[in-house]
């Protein structure tokens, strides 16, 4: 079955100890992209990679970092968490740039 | 001012009735996304648009390049198009902009 996956589902930590989110894709799919959900602010993007060994800033990109050293994965890592990332996020791929996105299911993460 | 702006926020119908949802942007695009956000939280893309219209069951998707306008119509609207509507706009930095999205909540 085509699909995102994205673990863990649920993620409470603490300031500061370093976490990673991961998604992958079984597509072949050149895109990937990681977004924040917030109430109020609706969906922002963090960091999309059109392509392996390639990533840009979207709009919120400090404090996250990323890495796409294989086209399926495509991991978020939190160096150092703080409570203004207590989010909904979400891992999203598609073919390419322009192409309809599928998204994985969210993981909802709370820093305290 | 945002640079994707939709209308309405929220959005109240009987089923049955005829719904379109507006998106207005500000910014030069490549293409434009209609997502559907359920209750649960998933995320599930509706249409791609680059120009023109397309159709998918009940659901219509235009778009206006000169006028950078899109809606998304739904006709005969049933209990379970109950969700947020979302649209995004790929700018030409190759980022996604999103709206802050449309509920829809269709009264059986």
């Amino acid at each position: 079955e085509a699909q995102v996956t994205q673990n863990p589902r649920y993620l409470i930590t603490v300031t500061g100890k370093k976490l990673t989110v991961t998604c992958s894709q079984n597509m072949n799919h050149e895109y990937m992209s990681w977004y924040r959900q917030d109430p109020g602010l609706g969906l922002r993007q963090i960091y999309y990679s059109m392509n392996v060994e390639v990533t840009d800033k979207g709009d919120v990109p400090e404090g996250y970092k990323v890495s796409r050293k294989e086209k399926r994965n495509f991991p978020l890592i939190l160096e150092s968490p703080s409570p203004n990332q207590t989010s909904l996020y979400f891992c999203a791929s598609s073919r390419w740039g322009d192409s309809p996105l599928h998204f994985g299911n969210g993981t909802r993460l709370t820093v305290t | 001012k945002n640079e994707v702006e939709q209308s309405p926020q929220n959005l109240t119908a009987q089923e049955g009735e005829f719904i379109t949802i507006n998106c207005s942007y500000s910014v030069g695009i490549s293409a434009l996304h209609w997502l559907q956000q359920h209750p649960g939280g998933g995320i599930v893309s509706l249409f791609m648009l680059s120009s023109g219209k397309k159709k998918h069951g009940r659901l219509i998707a235009t778009i206006n390049i000169q006028e950078k306008h899109s809606s998304l119509h739904i006709t005969a609207s049933h209990p379970r198009d109950s969700a947020v509507y979302i649209c995004a706009v790929r700018g030409s930095q190759g980022n996604l902009i999103f709206g802050k999205g449309t509920k829809l909540s269709v009264k059986p």
